[in-house]
């Protein structure tokens, strides 16, 4: 099957820094990606859609200017998550559908654990 | 995309057939069932899809009932490493995946 990454797999940072995470299609042209978030215990909550060279669809609630999404390339989006804060710890977890692969399946990366202290 | 209900938890003996459950009443007739599992500190995986005849793979069977307002998936002879949660979801090919609770399989030895 195809293969989603995320980089790094988990990081720690301070409160009021910037952390970005990447998503990479590793074997297939990724079209559309979607970020999602998972906080201890909940389930996947979706953050946003982005296609390849167009700007980034946000779900009700999420803050697109704390949250930036570039999905410059068809293999590669990144999360920048700008100030962020101790409520922003999750585990942020990145999908991808597109060519050639299946349009009715979505290949999910491993996930990016964020502790901010 | 319709709404689905699991139950939040079930355990299934190692080597037995672990059925599980899913209602979807208000499913509309172009929406898929599909099924995806996350194991602990993953990401989500897929697993089947169908949208009414039943479908088989080499992970899972799908049973869709002739109303389509629930289905059921059939890890036929689960094992330890099935041990996730499994998301049932309804929605068209190709949109966004809303996640539910799940069901939190346990397989037991």
């Amino acid at each position: 099957g195809a293969v989603v990454s995320q980089h790094p797999s988990w990081v720690i940072c301070k409160s009021g820094t910037s952390v970005k995470i990447e998503c990479r299609s590793l074997d297939f042209q990724a079209t559309t990606m979607f970020w999602y978030r998972q906080f201890p215990k909940q389930s996947l909550m979706l953050m946003a859609t982005s296609n390849e060279g167009s700007k980034a669809t946000y779900e009700q609630g999420v803050e697109k200017d704390k949250f930036l999404i570039n999905h410059a390339s068809l293999t590669l989006s990144t999360l920048t998550v700008t100030s962020a804060h101790p409520e922003d710890s999750s585990f942020y977890i990145c999908s991808a559908t597109g060519s050639p692969v299946p349009s009715y399946e979505q290949y999910f990366g491993p996930g990016t654990r964020l502790t901010v202290t | 995309d319709a709404k689905t209900t699991q139950p939040p938890s079930m355990d299934c003996a190692e080597g037995r057939a672990a059925n599980l459950p899913c209602n979807h009443s208000t499913i509309s007739g172009n929406e898929y069932v599909y099924w995806y599992r996350q194991i602990h500190s993953q990401g989500p995986q897929y697993i089947i899809h169908g949208l009414k005849n039943n479908e088989t793979n080499e992970m899972a069977s799908l049973i869709i009932t002739e109303d389509r307002k629930s289905s059921t998936l059939i890890l036929p002879h689960a094992t330890l490493r099935d041990t996730a949660v499994y998301y049932c979801i309804v929605t068209n090919a190709g949109n966004m995946l809303t996640f539910g609770g799940g069901t939190r399989l346990m397989v037991k030895p």
